[in-house]
This record gives C-alpha cells, sequence and structure tokens, in this order.
C-alpha cells in the first residue's frame, strides 16, 4: 500500500504571503504509460466536505482561483498557494489514486499569522 | 446541477449492521466511479472503498475488507455501503464522493452521514 505523508502539519502565514506544503508518497504515483501523476489535493474548511483543488499534480479544477498551484513528479510534491487569502484558511490534504487503496496524507491545518 | 445525498447513518452497537444510502442526481450515474470516504471525528481522512461504472471492479480499505460490501443501482443512481461487524473505530462521518470522469480523483461530494457506533 502507499502511504501518503504531508508536512508541515500545520503552517501559519500572514495575509498575502506563499504557503507551501508537501505531500511525499511511499511510492512512484507517476504512471509511466501516460505521464501522468496521479495525486490530487484537497481543501476542506470546518463542517464542509472537503474540495477538489488539483488532480494529476498540477491541473487546476475548474474555478479554482490561480493562486492554488500544484507541483511535482514521482514521489514528492507540493501545493502552493501564492498569495494567502482569509479563506484559504482550512485543512489541506493530498490523495494518491495511482493504486488501490487510495490513500491520503494526514493533512496540513493551515492558518493565519 | 450534481447533487449526492447520504442517508442511512445512526447509532449501532458494536457488531451490528448498517447500510448507507447515497442517492446522486444531475449526472449519468452508470458513466462514472463512486467511492466511500470517512472521517472520524477530529482527525483526518480515511478512503473507505472504490466502484466502477460497471459495478465490475471495486476496491476497499484493508481496515473495512471483509466486513464492508459497497454496492450501486444504475437503474436508481444510488450509491449503497453495508457495513457488518461494526467496531468503535468506524465511528466517523461517511462522504460518498464522485470521480471525475476518466480521473480517479473526487470532485463530488455529499454533505456526510454520521455513524456512531457505541454501547
Amino acid at each position: 500500500d502507499i502511504v501518503m505523508t504531508q508536512s508541515p502539519d500545520s503552517l501559519a502565514v500572514s495575509l498575502g504571503e506563499r504557503a507551501t506544503i508537501n505531500c511525499k508518497s511511499s511510492q512512484s504515483v507517476l504512471y509511466s504509460s501516460n505521464n501522468k501523476n496521479y495525486l490530487a489535493w484537497y481543501q476542506q474548511k470546518p463542517g464542509q466536505p472537503p474540495k477538489l483543488l488539483i488532480y494529476g499534480a498540477s491541473s487546476r479544477e475548474s474555478g479554482v482561483p490561480d493562486r492554488f498551484r500544484g507541483s511535482g513528479s514521482g514521489t514528492d510534491f507540493t501545493l502552493t498557494i501564492t498569495s494567502l487569502q482569509a479563506e484559504d484558511v482550512a485543512v489541506y490534504y493530498c490523495q494518491q489514486y495511482y493504486s488501490a487503496p487510495y490513500s491520503f496524507g494526514q493533512g496540513t491545518k493551515l492558518e493565519i499569522k | 446541477e450534481v447533487q449526492l445525498v447520504e442517508s442511512g447513518g445512526g447509532l449501532v452497537q458494536p457488531g451490528g449492521s448498517l447500510r448507507l444510502s447515497c442517492a446522486t442526481s444531475g449526472f449519468t450515474f452508470s458513466r462514472y466511479s463512486m467511492n466511500w470516504v470517512r472521517q472520524a471525528p477530529g482527525k483526518g481522512l480515511e478512503w473507505v472503498s472504490y466502484i466502477i461504472g460497471s459495478g465490475s471492479t471495486i476496491y476497499y480499505a484493508d481496515s473495512v475488507k471483509g466486513r464492508f460490501t459497497i454496492s450501486r443501482d444504475n437503474a436508481g443512481n444510488s450509491l449503497y455501503l453495508q457495513m457488518n461487524s461494526l467496531r468503535a473505530e468506524d465511528t466517523a462521518v461517511y462522504y460518498c464522493a464522485r470521480c471525475l470522469e476518466d480521473v480517479r480523483a473526487l470532485l463530488y461530494w455529499g454533505q456526510g452521514t454520521l455513524v456512531t457506533v457505541s454501547s
């Protein structure tokens, strides 16, 4: 089974500053036949279900602000929020859908400094 | 508008059973893979199970394998999770979630239904 590990567990960033969340998989989630990474990022606010932000490691879902950027390949991935807004306070999760069980990272709680 | 509405949660004793349902609308249900994901109180997300549109491919988390059964009714646009031999550690909000069309990332989520396993 693939284990997903996020860092840090929590993060405090000033408004307008950059926030960076890392996600590492215990084995590669890059599918060689199509050169796609099977990695997604979600945002979850209190009392709400998760919201898909990024899939394929770097493809932004429709309607997601362009300050959210996904990068990385293989086993190491990053979610960057380029200019933090107040509404970005949430817990962020990565998930691999390369092979079942489709595991999530433990989550990173993002707060305003 | 895509809608996913879970039901069937509640309080159940350890060792008991419960059947969750997810009623869907706003898309052609049979074309999409579906999942169950759970979240224990104050904890992170845990993927539980996956079923392809035809129902021919199914996966489970190790923590529920042999106890939970995922199924779907494509004529009725509904997803199910039969949960047997429930344990305290199964206490969680259970979400149904729909995949993107050709990608197994989870685009649409229901609001969840709470399952509490306690004596």
